[in-house]
């Protein structure tokens, strides 16, 4: 059974940084690609951004909000994805998913929340 | 980019009524990167219908895809009270797109 379990959610002030972490359980980790999603409280599904496999070239792509500011990383040894967050400010507050699969989200995690707040 | 617009906003319908779902794409858009997802209150989104039509193993045959071009749409077709949920439909091109939504209530 696959299972994807994020972690590093909390309290963050405006400006601040947050590193959330994604562990990988039940499927070959190093072949897919991976992707976060976030759903900001009461509203819809938004893509943050993905990190193809290492032998797909590894490369990484962010949607417009969050470009510049956040970054994926993947460490296949841990079957582990990384999102560190920097200058945040109050319209990053979600909850944000893990999610791999095929081509689209064939598996999502829990969700950790993020909270941004003086 | 495109944008998908969802209607209605809200379906409500009585167990065992048909539910018509429908996702319109601000340009034309492969079928075979549309998807459909299913999202009950408090839990992560679920993976219903990938590739437009294609359900996948698990779902309910009561849960159908179709369409093309810029006009996809999911249809329920006997509703039960355990599809009370936010429906999204998405194009997962090079990069990912998420419709508004369509909440689902059951009279």
């Amino acid at each position: 059974e696959v299972q994807l379990v994020e972690s590093g959610g909390g309290l963050v002030k405006p400006g601040g940084s947050l590193r959330l972490s994604c562990g990988a359980f039940g499927l070959a980790f190093s072949n897919v690609w991976v992707s976060w999603v976030r759903q900001a409280p009461g509203k819809g599904l938004e893509w943050v951004g993905r990190i193809k496999s290492k032998t797909e070239g590894g490369t990484t792509d962010y949607a417009a909000p969050v470009r510049g500011r956040f970054t994926i990383s993947r460490d296949d040894s841990k079957n582990t994805l990384h999102l560190q967050m920097n200058s945040l400010n109050t319209e990053d507050a979600a909850v944000y998913y893990c999610t791999s699969g095929g081509g689209t989200a064939d598996y999502w995690g829990q969700g950790t929340l993020v909270t941004v707040s003086s | 980019e495109i944008v998908l617009t969802q209607s209605p906003g809200t379906l409500s319908l009585s167990p065992g009524e048909r539910a018509t779902l429908s996702c319109r794409a601000s340009q034309s858009v492969s079928s075979s990167i549309l998807a459909w997802f299913q999202q009950k209150p408090g839990q992560a989104p679920r993976l219903l219908i990938y590739g437009a039509s294609y359900r996948v193993s698990g779902i309910p045959d009561r849960f159908s895809g179709s369409g093309s071009g810029t006009d996809f749409t999911l249809t329920i077709s006997r509703l039960e009270p355990e599809d009370l949920a936010v429906y999204y439909c998405q194009h997962y091109g090079s990069s990912w797109t998420f419709g508004q939504g369509t909440k689902v209530e059951i009279k």
